[in-house]
């Protein structure tokens, strides 16, 4: 069965501080699909990244950066010099290559402090 | 850029009323679905209907749901007789099936049952 872990449930940090967001998945699949949404207060969910497990190279996006090692199965989330509207709810997710539906994890609800 | 719309945005019904939350896809896309996120939970897969029917549907799913495609645009969640525990965020979602997992999201559709 295929299954996202997030073990952070929540997390605060202090304006201009650096965060990282684990993901840990599961899956005995080879090919799959990673993802990272973003949900803000307003409720919406928003796309920040794909990664298939074909391509492990790191990945920059201005202060966003993400950590793909098939190895411990994990596809961690790096903020750097996070801002106030960071602050949301940010989730992991997976999708095999042969199915359609999305695996969410239970998400980890970030607070930056001014 | 175009965009999976939804409506309503929020709607407040009385327990054992139906409810119709209704989508628009993006206009090329095939494979359409319906996420469900009850509050502070994870985002929950309920259905994905392709070619006019449901190719898979989650235990969640039951005889109280119901999706159609009325017409080339639509694509619609009817809840027969809705429960309290029906109360929550219903995202609608489309693929052009441009990668595994594209799928674009609505913005959601915030339901509360009374």
């Amino acid at each position: 069965a295929q299954k996202v872990t997030q073990a952070q449930t929540e997390i605060s940090v202090v304006e201009k501080e650096d965060v990282t967001l684990d993901c840990v998945y599961e899956t005995r699949d080879t090919t799959y699909y990673l993802f990272w949404y973003k949900q803000p207060p307003s409720g919406e969910l928003v796309f920040l990244i794909r990664r298939n497990s074909f391509d492990e190279q790191n990945e920059i996006s201005g202060r966003y950066s993400w950590n793909f090692q098939k190895s411990t199965s994990s596809f961690n989330f790096t903020i750097t010099a996070s801002q106030v509207v960071d602050s949301a709810v940010y989730f992991c997710a997976l999708i095999l290559n042969r199915d359609d539906k999305i695996i969410f994890g239970k998400g980890t609800r970030l607070h930056i402090l001014p | 850029e175009p965009e999976v719309t939804q409506t309503p945005s929020h709607q407040v019904t009385q327990m054992g009323q139906e409810v119709i939350l209704r989508c628009v896809p993006i206009s090329n896309h095939l494979y359409f679905y319906w996420y469900r996120q009850i509050l502070g939970q994870k985002v929950e897969f309920l259905v994905s209907f392709y070619n006019n029917e449901i190719s898979e549907k989650s235990e969640i799913f039951d005889d109280q749901f119901s999706v159609e495609r009325p017409d080339g645009s639509n694509f619609t969640l009817k809840i027969r007789s809705t429960k309290l525990e029906d109360s929550a965020m219903y995202f609608c979602a489309s693929s052009g099936r441009g990668a595994p997992g594209e799928l674009f999201f609505g913005e959601g559709s915030r339901l509360t049952v009374l």
